[in-house]
């Protein structure tokens, strides 16, 4: 079981917009650590899409945002499109395990 | 341009001690702040944190795993490495070694391709 819980899928129809949530705890993302998001595709390594709860890297499009309240964060993409589909997971730091988190994962699919 | 590169072998027997080696530029482990990360991630699984070291050569390990990781880095060379002992088929997966963007509580901005660890006899 991941200490971070995220649904493990979420659909939507090209140009709608979706969430995926990520539910921690006082210990993670309830105690002000940051949250990050990472797509990735079959095959490749994860990439980094939100840092710091809500910035973009470099050329991440701003259909990509990430937001953060309590002890949960969310990823919201808008104007979904086809190469969109891929996994996400996000990640934080947990004070009681002194550790990095992640996630179980998200899977995207845009139908 | 900030890369990383994992290498090891890609078949280990059960029981068996594996080394990885993350080989990376574009950026120094001796600069205040760095902080390098080993991830893996079996297939159709999740990705698990395992181990960090940084800049003033502190080292953080999961919980689950610290009796049998160790990582340690070779400045000179640009290389942090990480050695798994006692392994077992579940450890199978792929490895990362990721360059943290910050402290040892920040996420990761850049990761390497990834290599693959088979566990069997």
């Amino acid at each position: 079981q991941s200490v971070l819980t995220q649904p493990p899928s979420v659909s939507g129809a090209p140009g709608q917009r979706v969430t995926i949530s990520c539910t921690g705890s006082s210990s993670n993302i309830g105690a002000g650590f940051d949250v990050y998001w990472y797509h990735q595709l079959p095959g490749t390594a994860p990439k980094l899409l939100i840092y710091g709860n809500s910035n973009r890297p470099s050329g991440v499009p701003d259909r990509f945002s990430g937001s953060k309240s309590g002890t949960s964060a969310s990823l919201a993409i808008t104007g979904l499109q086809a190469d969109d589909e891929a996994d996400f997971y996000c990640q934080s730091y947990d004070s009681i395990l002194s550790a990095s988190v992640f996630g179980g994962g998200t899977k995207l699919t845009v139908l | 341009q900030v890369t990383l590169r994992e290498s090891g072998p890609a078949l280990v027997n059960p029981t068996q001690t594996v080394t990885l080696t993350c080989s990376f530029s574009g950026f120094s482990l001796s600069t205040s702040g760095m902080c390098v990360s080993w991830i893996r991630q079996p297939p159709g699984k999740a990705l698990e944190w395992l181990a960090l070291i940084a800049w003033d050569d502190d080292k953080y390990y999961s919980t689950s795993l610290k009796t049998r990781l160790t990582i340690s880095r070779d400045t000179s060379k640009n290389q942090v490495v990480l050695t798994m002992t006692n392994m077992d088929p579940v450890d199978t997966a792929t490895y990362y070694c990721a360059r943290n963007s910050g402290d040892y509580m920040s996420g990761m901005d850049v990761w390497g391709q990834g290599t693959t660890v088979t566990v069997s006899s």
